[in-house]
Formats: C-alpha cells, structure tokens, sequence
C-alpha cells in the first residue's frame, strides 16, 4: 500500500517569511496530492491539492510542487500570517482508493 | 462542498458501554470515511463506509469492535463497542463527492473512563 513520509514534524518561522512543508510518496500510481490544514480542536481542512497532470498549482499565498519522478510534493506559503498556525497533513491517493496521510508538520508563526 | 454534521461532539463514557457517533450530509456523497485521531498524531483510517453493504476495514480494525452503518448516500454511523481507556480519540468522519475531495465532520472526542 501507499506509505506517505512528512517532514519536518514541527516548523517554526518569522511572520512574513516563507514556509516550506514536504512529502514523499510510494506508490507511483498515486495520482492525487491533497493538502489540510489542521487548528486546534478542529476539522482538517482542504487548503489545496494538486493532481498528477500538473506540477505546480497556486492559490494566493500557498502552492504546491509535485515531481513524479522523485515521488515528492511540497507545500509552499508565502508571506506567512499568525493565522496560518495549524497543523498541516499532506496526503495521496490512487485513483478512487483510500487517501494516505502524512503524519503532519505542525507549523508555529512567530510574530 | 458538502456539510457534514457530526454528534456528538463529545462524550465521556463508562468502559464496556459503547457510543454511536452519527454523520449526517446535507447532499449524496459516493464515499464515506471513518478515521481516528490521536491527539497531536495524524489520521488512521479505520474503514470505508459502504451504501447497503458491509463497511471495508482496515488492517488493525474489526467489524465487532466498530460496527458501521451506511443505509444511504448521506448517513452514517460508527459505534465503539465495549470501550476501554484506550479507545479514547477523536473520532472524524469524511466525504468524498465525485472529484470533490475529502471533506470532513466536525470530529467526536471520546473519553473513555
């Protein structure tokens, strides 16, 4: 099955510098790389995904690459803000199978 | 995306009593999820709720422990049977609508005492 590696665990930067979170996967039919954000006592929630046909996607301050060849994505977020403090999990998935987690960065802004 | 409602939000339960949690979406869904979340630790599946069939559980999960139901495309329910201490966890729900990716419940924390 599908095993997803997440580093690093814990991720600490200055308010307005750049966050980098990243991901390899195992399965190289995997297709589909979703990312959540996690706060405190709440749901995760998706940020962004990105699926095989490309390789990068933006949306305003946070990106994702993905290589298939090296079986890595990595999340990116620009300009960072107090309120982007969370959790963050990347996951991937085959098809119409099971999304496989990663085990999570938690990510602290230091204002 | 779709809504998922999920109850409770948490309870505190005796051990060897057992707890049905409930997911109620306001659209139809293909898949269902349920997975478990150790505080701080990433999320476990537990199985695939599947509509008038038998839940697909994973590796380390049984049917008798966690029974599931899923009578149409949008409820579900996830019971813990004959909890022990170890059985506390959040417990979360999600959906999968076509493309539209996961989407979750608003989690149940379960304390087993």
């Amino acid at each position: 099955g599908e095993n997803v590696e997440q580093h690093p665990s814990t991720l600490s930067v200055q308010e307005g510098d750049s966050a980098v979170i990243k991901c390899t996967y195992s399965d190289s039919a995997s297709n589909y790389f979703p990312w959540y954000k996690q706060e405190l006592g709440k749901r995760p929630q998706l940020i962004i995904d990105i699926r095989s046909n490309v390789g990068e996607k933006k949306d305003q301050r946070i990106a994702v690459t993905l290589n298939k060849t090296a079986k890595h994505f990595s999340l990116h977020i620009t300009e960072t803000q107090p309120e982007d403090s969370a959790v963050y999990f990347c996951a991937a998935r085959n098809g119409n199978e099971k999304l496989t987690f990663g085990t999570g960065t938690r990510l602290t802004i230091i204002p | 995306s779709a809504v998922i409602s999920q109850k409770p939000s948490r309870d505190i339960c005796q051990r060897g009593t057992s707890l049905t949690i409930q997911c109620q979406v306001d659209s139809q869904v293909t898949m269902m999820f349920w997975y478990r979340q150790q505080p701080g630790q990433s999320l476990t599946l537990i199985a695939t709720a599947n509509q008038g069939s038998e839940a697909t559980y994973e590796s380390g999960f049984v049917i008798d422990k966690f029974p599931i139901s899923r009578p149409n495309l949008t409820f579900s329910t996830l019971t813990v049977s004959n909890m022990s201490p170890e059985d506390s966890s959040i417990y979360l729900c999600s959906g999968r609508q076509g493309r539209t990716e996961a989407f979750f419940g608003q989690g149940t924390r379960l304390t087993v005492v």
